[in-house]
């Protein structure tokens, strides 16, 4: 069974520009989860999209903003970009919408704004 | 707001047992998860716990007491293999995580 999948895995931008990130759950899941995770912090929520609507989203501007497609695949959009939005972006996805137990990250997508 | 407390950093040596505490302050509290994370790469899921008490799964063990908002990660017979970081997570609702700063566990040979 494939697991999460991220792309790209590094992306390098300009301050002011607009990053693409994308993120396929693995198989039957229909939540994701993306967080932020900068140097030497813990991982910050970001969004989760469940059946293909925004359920919620972190404490970020509204310049991060994202969508879920019918195969439940995920896409981020981070718009604006400022050099602190360099980080790794992890993508998660669990079976059931609230489940806790356990997610399934993906390998990220380091970005650097420069 | 919530806020995670963990240490930063810990040595031990190869087949020593390490443990790491994890405090938590956060508005709801369903459960706390421990994550394994390797140089950067993909979190991946440890342990969790809903009530108080300890599970053990393997060399590793979590432990919970929810009236102290406190829990712990034991890690035995430690391995190299075992140096990567390590988060506590706190399940605030049934959809959200909220993750500590991490430890990162260095061992020696």
């Amino acid at each position: 069974e494939a697991g999460v999948t991220q792309s790209p895995t590094h992306l390098i931008k300009t301050r002011g520009q607009q990053a693409t990130l994308r993120c396929s759950p693995i198989s039957g899941h229909t939540s994701v989860y993306w967080y932020q995770q900068a140097l030497g912090l813990g991982l910050q929520f970001l969004l989760w999209y469940d059946e293909g609507e925004e359920r919620n989203r972190g404490n970020f501007p509204p310049r991060f903003s994202g969508r879920q497609f019918p195969n439940y695949s995920s896409e981020l959009n981070v718009n604006a970009l400022e050099l602190e939005d360099s980080a790794l972006y992890l993508c998660a996805s669990s079976l059931e919408p609230g489940t806790n137990y356990g997610y399934t990250f993906g390998s990220g997508t380091r970005l650097t704004v420069v | 707001g919530q806020s995670l407390e963990q240490p930063s950093e810990v040595t031990a040596v190869e087949g020593a047992i390490v443990q790491i505490n994890c405090t938590y302050q956060t508005s709801g509290f369903y459960g706390l998860s421990w994550y394994q994370q390797h140089d950067g790469g993909a979190p991946t899921f440890l342990s969790y716990n809903a009530l108080d008490g300890l599970e053990e799964t393997g060399r590793f063990s979590s432990f919970l007491s929810r009236s102290d908002s406190y829990g712990y990660l034991l890690l035995q017979e430690l391995q190299m293999k075992d140096s990567a970081s390590y988060f506590c997570a706190v399940s605030e609702s049934d959809y959200k995580l909220s993750f500590g700063a991490g430890t990162t566990v260095t061992v020696r040979a």
